[in-house]
């Protein structure tokens, strides 16, 4: 079974700076897909990022981008410019690339923004 | 608004008792998800249906039971509830199953058992 692994249940940063999450995998499939998801106070769950594994190239949304190492089973989401709205939960997940298989979330790590 | 709706968005009730919980999944999505979140916890699978059938199971208590109807809304039925049963209840849905497809959240909905 696939196993998500956030190693930093808190973390902060200030306020534009720059902060990365960490996120581990075990997988032994060769194909899948890994997301981040977001989840601020209001508790909606938010898809910050995507990452194909078959995709060499990291994944960039705006200020979020990711550090994905196949080999190292290693996914990393890096926020530049911090904003006091990406105070969240950030869930890391990671799905098959094909088969009846949910989404498999980390714990998340709790990340604080300061001012 | 990702396009799935959940209700009710709260729920209060007693122990022993049962409660239905409903979901309209984006349009066009044909699967639907459902993930409990506990207090302070990450996200839980319970189970998937797609396109009416079942499709994979999580680690779903057997007082509870789900189904996707023909309009591929689903509802979720929780009985016999007990204290350890309050949690936040995601309902997710996507275009197909698995093939990297992102999940879209509802807002929840906060059961809590008393």
């Amino acid at each position: 079974a696939q196993t998500v692994t956030q190693s930093q249940p808190e973390m902060s940063v200030q306020e534009a700076e720059t902060v990365t999450l960490s996120c581990t995998y075990d997988t032994s499939e060769n194909n899948y897909y890994l997301f981040w998801y977001k989840q601020p106070p209001s508790r909606q769950m938010i898809l910050v990022i995507r990452q194909e594994a078959y995709k060499q190239q990291n994944a960039t949304e705006n200020r979020f981008s990711v550090n994905f190492q196949k080999a190292a089973k290693s996914f990393s989401l890096k926020i530049s410019d911090s904003q006091l709205g990406d105070t969240a939960m950030y869930f890391c997940a990671f799905i098959r690339y094909s088969g009846n298989t949910p989404l498999v979330f980390g714990k998340g790590t709790r990340l604080s923004v300061i001012a | 608004d990702s396009g799935v709706t959940q209700t009710p968005k709260h729920l209060i009730t007693a122990t022993g008792q049962r409660v239905t919980l409903r979901c309209s999944p984006r349009s066009g999505d044909l699967s639907v998800y459902w993930y409990q979140q506990s207090l302070d916890q990450g996200l839980q699978f319970l189970i998937q249906y797609y396109n009416g059938e079942e499709r994979a199971k999580g680690n779903i208590l057997e007082r509870f039971s789900a189904q996707q109807f023909p309009d591929l809304h689903s509802e979720l039925n929780l009985s016999s509830l007990e204290l350890g049963d309050s949690a936040l209840y995601f309902c997710a849905s996507s275009a197909t199953t698995g093939s990297g497809s992102p999940l879209h959240f509802g807002n929840g909905t906060r059961l809590t058992v008393t």
